[in-house]
């Protein structure tokens, strides 16, 4: 059974670099979407962004051009970076599996395994 | 973005109870919704995918349907396990946008 287990600082000094990982155990990376979804403190969830195995991705405007992922298969993990972070990212982050499924129409998406997720404070 | 409008904000309910969620969307999206469940300090869980689709291991009571670009989520009859906040999220454009959520409280 796949498990996500996500990594990374606590704490990210304002205007620097929020780095996160998410290890994948228990079944293969090579296939479906990996998911960043954030919470902020007693607030709702937001999509940050997916990478697909084979590298394509795709992110929320609403970060612009501060947000990046990437995977490595070799390490059976995939990478958060989010730049220039204010106190606004504080946030409990949560990687996840997106799974694709096909019908005669296309395809129904669902996440189906998360990460435990971990708090990152933006604070000096 | 599609606008994910989520009613209501919460709600009080009793054990027993039949409980019901509501999304709209703000523009059409097929039946590309999923529900998800969260309870405090846990990542959240599917229940729901393609709007109707209950996930392998959801209880039952647990149901979706769709009418146009409304969509529901039914809990048949509420069980102490089932307080916890409420996601529609769809699926059908990116970005991927979640409703505001619905926190289901004891009475």
């Amino acid at each position: 059974q796949v498990q996500l287990q996500e990594s990374g600082p606590g704490l990210v000094k304002p205007s620097e670099t929020l780095s996160l990982n998410c290890s994948v155990s228990g079944g293969s990376i090579s296939s479906d979407y990996w998911i960043w979804i954030r919470q902020p403190p007693g607030k709702g969830l937001e999509w940050l962004g997916y990478i697909h195995y084979s590298g394509s991705t795709n992110y929320n405007p609403s970060l612009k051009s501060r947000v990046t992922i990437s995977v490595d298969t070799s390490k059976k993990q995939f990478s958060l970076k989010l730049t220039s972070v204010t106190a606004a990212d504080t946030a409990v982050y949560y990687c996840a599996r997106e799974r694709a499924i096909g019908y005669h129409l296309g395809y129904h998406y669902f996440m189906d395994v998360w990460g435990k997720g971990t708090t990152v404070s933006v604070s000096s | 973005a599609i606008q994910m409008t989520q009613s209501p904000s919460s709600l009080s309910a009793s054990v027993g109870d039949r409980v019901t969620i509501t999304c709209r969307a703000s523009q059409g999206i097929r039946d590309d919704l999923g529900w998800y469940q969260q309870k405090p300090g846990k990542a959240p869980k599917l229940l729901i995918y393609a709007a109707s689709n209950l996930h392998s291991g959801v209880p039952s009571r647990f149901s979706g349907s769709r009418s146009g670009t409304d969509f529901t989520l039914t809990i048949s009859s509420l069980q102490p396990e089932d307080f916890a906040t409420y996601y529609c999220l769809q699926d059908c454009f990116y970005p991927r946008t979640f409703g505001q959520g619905t926190k289901v409280e004891i009475k």
